[in-house]
Protein backbone atom coordinates (compact mmCIF):
# COMPACT_ATOMS: atom_id res chain seq x y z
CA UNK A 1 0.00 0.00 0.00
CA UNK A 2 1.26 3.52 -1.24
CA UNK A 3 1.71 5.62 2.25
CA UNK A 4 1.40 9.62 1.40
CA UNK A 5 3.11 11.90 3.99
CA UNK A 6 2.22 15.41 3.93
CA UNK A 7 4.40 18.45 5.02
CA UNK A 8 4.39 20.41 7.19
CA UNK A 9 1.82 19.74 9.48
CA UNK A 10 0.24 23.20 9.60
CA UNK A 11 1.61 26.07 7.98
CA UNK A 12 1.02 29.56 9.53
CA UNK A 13 0.31 32.82 7.02
CA UNK A 14 -1.06 36.02 6.49
CA UNK A 15 -3.63 36.73 3.87
CA UNK A 16 -1.79 37.98 0.24
CA UNK A 17 1.50 34.91 1.32
CA UNK A 18 2.29 32.36 -0.82
CA UNK A 19 2.13 28.76 0.06
CA UNK A 20 3.80 25.78 -0.66
CA UNK A 21 2.36 22.30 0.49
CA UNK A 22 4.08 18.95 0.24
CA UNK A 23 3.01 15.32 -0.60
CA UNK A 24 5.62 12.60 -0.96
CA UNK A 25 4.69 8.86 -1.90
CA UNK A 26 6.18 5.20 -0.52
CA UNK A 27 6.25 4.58 -3.90
CA UNK A 28 6.49 5.86 -7.73
CA UNK A 29 3.03 6.96 -8.64
CA UNK A 30 2.05 6.19 -11.82
CA UNK A 31 1.39 8.78 -14.40
CA UNK A 32 1.36 10.91 -11.76
CA UNK A 33 -2.15 10.11 -10.52
CA UNK A 34 -2.69 12.36 -7.32
CA UNK A 35 -5.17 14.57 -6.48
CA UNK A 36 -5.71 17.20 -3.81
CA UNK A 37 -8.67 18.46 -2.22
CA UNK A 38 -9.58 20.99 0.26
CA UNK A 39 -11.32 20.55 3.60
CA UNK A 40 -13.11 23.94 5.52
CA UNK A 41 -14.41 23.19 8.92
CA UNK A 42 -18.15 21.45 9.28
CA UNK A 43 -17.83 20.80 5.37
CA UNK A 44 -16.93 17.58 3.21
CA UNK A 45 -13.81 17.86 1.13
CA UNK A 46 -13.69 19.38 -2.27
CA UNK A 47 -12.12 18.41 -5.31
CA UNK A 48 -8.96 20.93 -6.05
CA UNK A 49 -6.29 19.07 -8.55
CA UNK A 50 -6.14 15.90 -10.21
CA UNK A 51 -3.42 14.64 -12.28
CA UNK A 52 -1.12 16.52 -9.95
CA UNK A 53 -1.29 19.37 -12.06
CA UNK A 54 -5.15 19.92 -13.52
CA UNK A 55 -7.26 22.12 -11.82
CA UNK A 56 -11.00 21.00 -10.95
CA UNK A 57 -13.75 22.72 -12.30
CA UNK A 58 -14.04 26.63 -10.83
CA UNK A 59 -10.93 26.19 -8.94
CA UNK A 60 -9.24 29.32 -8.83
CA UNK A 61 -5.65 30.01 -10.86
CA UNK A 62 -3.96 30.56 -7.75
CA UNK A 63 -4.37 27.00 -7.35
CA UNK A 64 -1.88 25.32 -9.28
CA UNK A 65 0.57 21.51 -8.49
CA UNK A 66 3.18 20.14 -9.41
CA UNK A 67 5.35 16.89 -9.21
CA UNK A 68 6.02 13.25 -10.49
CA UNK A 69 7.40 10.08 -9.03
CA UNK A 70 7.04 10.48 -5.23
CA UNK A 71 7.26 13.97 -4.94
CA UNK A 72 4.29 16.43 -5.33
CA UNK A 73 3.84 20.17 -4.62
CA UNK A 74 0.66 22.42 -3.78
CA UNK A 75 1.13 26.04 -4.38
CA UNK A 76 -1.62 28.66 -3.30
CA UNK A 77 0.10 31.89 -5.15
CA UNK A 78 -1.77 34.26 -2.73
CA UNK A 79 -3.81 33.62 0.22
CA UNK A 80 -7.59 34.70 0.07
CA UNK A 81 -9.37 34.68 3.66
CA UNK A 82 -11.79 31.85 2.15
CA UNK A 83 -7.79 29.79 1.38
CA UNK A 84 -7.18 28.76 5.22
CA UNK A 85 -8.24 24.57 5.18
CA UNK A 86 -6.99 22.01 5.52
CA UNK A 87 -5.80 20.25 2.46
CA UNK A 88 -5.38 16.46 1.29
CA UNK A 89 -3.38 14.46 -1.37
CA UNK A 90 -4.54 11.19 -2.45
CA UNK A 91 -3.18 8.12 -5.01
CA UNK A 92 -5.46 6.87 -7.35
CA UNK A 93 -5.21 4.21 -9.83
CA UNK A 94 -4.33 0.76 -9.47
CA UNK A 95 -5.38 -0.93 -6.68
CA UNK A 96 -4.63 -2.56 -3.68
CA UNK A 97 -6.30 1.17 -2.35
CA UNK A 98 -6.23 4.45 -2.92
CA UNK A 99 -4.90 6.48 0.11
CA UNK A 100 -5.26 9.70 1.55
CA UNK A 101 -2.24 12.07 2.99
CA UNK A 102 -2.26 13.17 6.63
CA UNK A 103 -3.38 17.11 5.80
CA UNK A 104 -1.84 19.97 6.08
CA UNK A 105 -3.60 22.63 7.86
CA UNK A 106 -3.04 26.33 6.76
CA UNK A 107 -3.71 28.84 8.98
CA UNK A 108 -3.72 32.24 9.61
CA UNK A 109 -0.96 33.77 11.23
CA UNK B 1 -26.07 18.52 -11.10
CA UNK B 2 -24.82 15.47 -9.24
CA UNK B 3 -25.32 15.70 -5.88
CA UNK B 4 -25.30 12.51 -3.34
CA UNK B 5 -26.74 12.20 0.41
CA UNK B 6 -25.86 9.95 2.95
CA UNK B 7 -28.12 8.38 5.29
CA UNK B 8 -28.15 5.75 8.45
CA UNK B 9 -28.14 5.18 12.18
CA UNK B 10 -26.40 7.98 14.05
CA UNK B 11 -25.82 5.67 16.92
CA UNK B 12 -24.44 1.90 16.70
CA UNK B 13 -23.87 0.05 19.48
CA UNK B 14 -20.25 -1.80 19.76
CA UNK B 15 -20.53 -5.20 17.75
CA UNK B 16 -23.26 -4.43 15.68
CA UNK B 17 -23.54 -3.95 11.80
CA UNK B 18 -23.12 -0.29 10.92
CA UNK B 19 -25.51 0.57 7.35
CA UNK B 20 -25.06 3.40 5.58
CA UNK B 21 -27.09 4.26 2.02
CA UNK B 22 -25.93 6.74 -0.50
CA UNK B 23 -28.45 7.96 -2.40
CA UNK B 24 -28.14 9.74 -5.93
CA UNK B 25 -29.55 12.21 -7.96
CA UNK B 26 -29.18 14.36 -11.02
CA UNK B 27 -26.99 11.31 -12.48
CA UNK B 28 -27.54 7.60 -13.02
CA UNK B 29 -25.56 5.17 -11.00
CA UNK B 30 -25.46 2.66 -13.58
CA UNK B 31 -23.03 4.83 -15.89
CA UNK B 32 -20.24 2.80 -16.80
CA UNK B 33 -17.92 6.27 -16.03
CA UNK B 34 -17.72 5.76 -12.62
CA UNK B 35 -17.37 4.59 -9.05
CA UNK B 36 -18.95 5.10 -5.80
CA UNK B 37 -17.12 5.27 -2.91
CA UNK B 38 -16.86 5.64 0.98
CA UNK B 39 -14.48 7.56 2.97
CA UNK B 40 -14.63 8.19 6.72
CA UNK B 41 -13.42 10.76 9.19
CA UNK B 42 -12.54 10.03 12.83
CA UNK B 43 -13.39 13.32 14.51
CA UNK B 44 -10.14 15.60 14.48
CA UNK B 45 -8.37 13.04 12.19
CA UNK B 46 -7.70 12.63 8.20
CA UNK B 47 -9.21 10.80 5.51
CA UNK B 48 -9.83 7.23 5.38
CA UNK B 49 -10.94 5.32 1.99
CA UNK B 50 -12.99 2.71 3.17
CA UNK B 51 -14.12 1.06 -0.47
CA UNK B 52 -15.75 1.53 -3.74
CA UNK B 53 -17.89 -0.08 -5.78
CA UNK B 54 -18.19 0.30 -9.97
CA UNK B 55 -21.90 0.11 -11.97
CA UNK B 56 -20.36 -3.11 -13.26
CA UNK B 57 -20.11 -4.96 -9.34
CA UNK B 58 -16.64 -4.75 -9.45
CA UNK B 59 -15.40 -4.01 -6.00
CA UNK B 60 -12.33 -2.33 -4.27
CA UNK B 61 -11.53 -2.04 -0.76
CA UNK B 62 -9.22 -0.97 1.39
CA UNK B 63 -7.24 -3.99 2.79
CA UNK B 64 -7.29 -3.02 6.41
CA UNK B 65 -11.39 -3.19 6.46
CA UNK B 66 -12.00 -5.74 3.30
CA UNK B 67 -13.01 -8.79 6.04
CA UNK B 68 -16.04 -6.11 7.77
CA UNK B 69 -16.93 -4.52 4.71
CA UNK B 70 -20.09 -4.92 2.07
CA UNK B 71 -20.95 -2.84 -0.75
CA UNK B 72 -24.16 -2.99 -3.12
CA UNK B 73 -25.51 -1.38 -5.75
CA UNK B 74 -29.52 -0.55 -5.69
CA UNK B 75 -30.26 0.66 -9.07
CA UNK B 76 -34.13 1.04 -8.39
CA UNK B 77 -34.01 3.45 -5.94
CA UNK B 78 -30.18 5.38 -7.45
CA UNK B 79 -28.49 4.39 -4.60
CA UNK B 80 -25.85 2.47 -2.82
CA UNK B 81 -25.26 1.20 0.42
CA UNK B 82 -22.09 0.29 3.23
CA UNK B 83 -22.64 -2.30 5.49
CA UNK B 84 -19.22 -2.54 8.06
CA UNK B 85 -19.65 -5.47 10.52
CA UNK B 86 -18.20 -5.52 14.19
CA UNK B 87 -18.33 -2.59 14.86
CA UNK B 88 -16.06 -0.62 17.45
CA UNK B 89 -15.73 2.94 19.13
CA UNK B 90 -12.54 3.47 16.25
CA UNK B 91 -15.60 2.85 13.55
CA UNK B 92 -16.66 6.20 14.95
CA UNK B 93 -16.52 9.09 12.23
CA UNK B 94 -18.18 10.76 9.50
CA UNK B 95 -19.10 8.88 6.53
CA UNK B 96 -18.85 10.48 2.75
CA UNK B 97 -19.92 9.00 0.25
CA UNK B 98 -18.60 9.64 -3.45
CA UNK B 99 -18.34 9.51 -7.03
CA UNK B 100 -14.63 8.83 -8.75
CA UNK B 101 -14.00 8.70 -12.23
CA UNK B 102 -13.00 5.38 -13.67
CA UNK B 103 -11.55 3.97 -17.24
CA UNK B 104 -12.09 1.04 -19.34
CA UNK B 105 -9.51 -0.97 -16.85
CA UNK B 106 -11.93 -0.19 -14.00
CA UNK B 107 -8.86 2.05 -12.45
CA UNK B 108 -10.49 4.15 -9.95
CA UNK B 109 -9.99 7.98 -9.97
CA UNK B 110 -10.13 11.09 -7.77
CA UNK B 111 -13.60 11.68 -6.02
CA UNK B 112 -15.85 14.58 -7.09
CA UNK B 113 -18.35 15.25 -5.57
CA UNK B 114 -19.13 13.97 -2.30
CA UNK B 115 -21.73 14.13 0.07
CA UNK B 116 -22.33 16.23 2.96
CA UNK B 117 -21.54 13.11 5.43
CA UNK B 118 -23.15 11.72 7.90
CA UNK B 119 -21.79 11.32 11.76
CA UNK B 120 -22.23 8.02 13.25
CA UNK B 121 -20.83 7.15 16.76
CA UNK B 122 -20.54 3.58 18.31
CA UNK B 123 -21.23 3.68 21.87
CA UNK B 124 -23.48 1.16 24.17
Amino acid sequence: EIVLTQSPGTLSLSPGEGATLSCRASQSLFSSFLAWYQQKPGQAPRLLLYGASSRATGIPDRFSGSGSGTHFTLTISRLEPEDFAVYYCQHYGDSPGLTFGGGTKVEIK
Amino acid sequence: QLQLQESGPGLVKPSETLPLTCTVSGGSITSSDYYWGWIRQPPGKGLEWIGSIHSSGSLNHSPSLKSRVTMSLDTSKNSFSLRLTSVTAADSAVYYCARAQSDTKLRQYWFDPWGLGTLVTVSS
